[in-house]
């Protein structure tokens, strides 16, 4: 178990729709990276928040957005969904800039993914 | 870019043997270097990782090399057990405090070890 924790674990819904998925990092950790693995692209970096505030951004579609709350828990918006946005999305957090001691700051820790099926 | 290349995509080796996989990365600023091994439907786990201030780590059976001048970093298994067979990744990324930190992934290698 790496702390991290992800809902759902599972999410079926219909081409058009909007779903939010869920991360809550480790404890201490600032740091929320968005990742989506499909069969074909592997795992690509979506975005990054750091504290509350956007660090980041890879191959991320407008269609998807993404926000980090006070508590850190952090939520990716999927809308209008289509057929190729069924993938496995996973977080995963980092301590971050303020690195404890001993401590890397650039470890990243992947929860368990929400599988998305789009029908 | 940033990109990085893994190889092979798949391996297939006798217990007892040992793996070798292989990554090359674009970006000179690249200085950590992860591996994650996935197992079918779960989350990747971190195995090891080095640092571009380091050549070499090694912790028992898995090592990692880095060579910063050619851009490449392999990972080592050796002794492979059945429980090694997954899918692993390779990682490169820009750390520290002026960089995100964002991980570029490899394609894979799909590594089974035949009892």
């Amino acid at each position: 178990d790496s702390g991290v924790t992800q809902t759902p674990k599972h999410l079926i819904t219909a081409t058009g729709q909007r779903v939010t998925l869920r991360c809550s990092p480790r404890s201490g950790d600032l740091s929320v990276y968005w990742y989506q693995q499909s069969l074909d692209q592997g795992l690509q970096f979506l975005i990054q928040y750091y504290n509350g505030e956007e660090r980041a951004k890879g191959n991320i579609l407008e269609r998807f957005s993404a926000q980090q709350f006070p508590d850190l828990h952090s939520e990716l918006n999927l809308s209008s969904l289509e057929l190729g946005d069924s993938a496995l999305y996973f977080c995963a957090s980092s301590v971050g800039l303020a690195g404890r001691r001993g401590q890397s700051t650039d470890t990243q820790y992947f929860g368990p993914g929400t599988r998305l099926t789009v029908l | 870019g940033e990109n990085v290349e893994q190889h092979p995509s798949t391996l297939s080796v006798q217990e007892g043997d040992s793996a070798v996989i292989k990554c090359t990365y674009s970006d000179s600023a690249s200085n950590y270097f992860p591996w994650y091994k996935q197992e079918l439907g779960k989350r990747p786990q971190l195995i090891i990782d080095i640092r571009s201030n380091v050549g070499e780590k090694k912790d028992q059976r898995i090592a990692v090399t880095l060579n910063k001048t050619a851009k490449h970093f392999s990972l080592h298994i050796t002794e492979t057990q059945p429980e090694d067979s997954a899918v692993y990744f390779c990682a490169a990324s820009k750390g520290g405090s002026s960089n995100t930190g964002k991980l570029i992934f490899g394609q894979g290698t799909t590594l089974q070890v035949k009892p």
